[in-house]
Formats: C-alpha cells, sequence, structure tokens
C-alpha cells in the first residue's frame, strides 16, 4: 500500500523568510510519480510539480526549489523568500503506475503554511 | 492555459436526493479523474475513466456513485441517493496520460442536508 507522510501540520513565518515543507512517501513499486499541489484558501488544487522516480535532479522554479532524494524516500519543498500569498494548504502526492498511465494519487495530508508579513 | 472547469461551484441538497456534479476537462486529454475532499482532510481518489469506461475505483465509489461522459466534452459524476457523509468538495481532474502533469478543476463543495 501507498502512503503519503506530511509531518508538519503547521508552518508559521515571517514574510521573506525560508521554509522547507517535509515529505515521506511509502511504495512498492520501482516507478511511481511525486507531485506538489498548493491549495489556498479559495479551495482549488494548483498543480506544482511532478517528478518520476527516475529523475533525482532536483528542480528550481523561480523562489520554489524541490529535493528528491529516493533513498530516504523523501520529496521536500522549499520556498525561498516567502511571500503572504504562499500562504495555503501543500499537499505532497505518490501515484504508481500500476493502472498504466491513470494517475491515482495519494496525497498526504498536507501541511498549512501561514506567511506573516 | 487551458483549464478543467467544474460547475456548479456550490451545491446544497437534500439527503436522499439525486445530485449531479459536472465537469468539461482538458479538450486533448484522455484520462478523467474525480476526486474528493472532505472538510479539512486530505484528498481521496474516488474513480479514473479512459475510453468510456472506469479503469480503476477506489472503496468510497460505492453503488451509489456512477460516473459518464454523455458527450465529447462533459464528464460526470452522479450520487444516487446523497448521505450527509457526501458533503465534500469534489475535484475532477484530467491527464493526457504518462506525458503530461494532472490537472485540477476548482472544486464543487456539495452539502447535503
Amino acid at each position: 500500500a501507498q502512503k503519503v507522510t506530511q509531518a508538519q501540520t503547521e508552518i508559521s513565518v515571517v514574510e521573506k523568510e525560508d521554509v522547507t515543507l517535509d515529505c515521506v512517501y511509502e511504495t512498492r513499486d520501482t516507478t511511481y510519480y511525486l507531485f506538489w499541489y498548493k491549495q489556498p484558501p479559495s479551495g482549488e488544487l494548483v498543480f506544482l510539480i511532478r517528478r518520476n522516480s527516475f529523475d533525482e535532479q532536483n528542480e528550481i522554479s523561480g523562489r520554489y526549489s524541490w529535493n528528491f532524494q529516493k533513498s530516504t524516500s523523501s520529496f521536500n519543498f522549499t520556498i525561498t523568500a516567502s511571500q503572504v500569498v504562499d500562504s495555503a494548504v501543500y499537499f505532497c502526492a505518490l501515484s504508481d503506475l500500476s493502472g498504466g498511465s491513470n494517475y491515482k494519487l495519494t496525497f498526504g495530508k498536507g501541511t498549512l503554511l501561514t506567511v506573516n508579513p | 492555459e487551458p483549464e478543467v472547469t467544474q460547475t456548479p461551484s456550490h451545491q446544497v441538497t437534500q439527503m436522499g436526493q439525486e445530485v449531479i456534479l459536472r465537469c468539461v476537462p482538458i479538450s486533448n486529454h484522455l484520462y478523467f479523474y474525480w476526486y474528493r475532499q472532505i472538510l479539512g482532510q486530505k484528498v481521496e481518489f474516488l474513480v479514473s475513466f479512459y475510453n468510456n469506461e472506469i479503469s480503476e475505483k477506489s472503496e468510497i465509489f460505492d453503488d451509489q456513485f456512477s460516473v459518464e461522459r454523455p458527450d465529447g466534452s462533459n464528464f460526470t459524476l452522479k450520487i444516487r441517493s446523497t448521505k450527509l457523509e457526501d458533503s465534500a468538495m469534489y475535484f475532477c481532474a484530467s491527464s493526457a496520460g504518462r506525458k503530461g502533469a494532472l490537472h485540477f478543476g476548482n472544486g464543487t463543495r456539495l452539502t447535503v442536508t
């Protein structure tokens, strides 16, 4: 069975601080995808990144960066110089490919990030 | 940028009533999904749909639930006889398969009274 653990339930930072959101996953599959989604107070799920299990290169997109460590089954997300607009719930998710090209995502419980001015 | 659209944004229904949630996936996508999120909890997979049939479903997706692609653009989730515990945010999603990301709609908040 797959599992995604986001141990940090809530994080509160002051604007311009860097913050890292942790994600640890469990799967028996050798091929899988990892995702991060942002859920702002308005409720929608905003796609941030998809990473496949064969690609361990870290990725940077503006103020966002992701650190994928297969050896520790972690896929952590860092926001540099946080802004108030970053305040949201962030979900990490895992999808194996046992269903072919289906995306059956297993989500973590989410981390509520509050960035204070 | 193309997006998944869901209607209505909020639906209130009485227990025992049938409800249909509607979604228009991204036009060139082939895989369609429904997920739900009970208030304050994590997002859970309900069902995936490909080539006009269900490809996978979760334990949550019991006989009260059904999905349909009635035409070339819409994808619907029907709950036959709603229960209080069906109150949740329902998200539709679509993907082009392994080649692309999984994009979610803005969700329909279903409230069963």
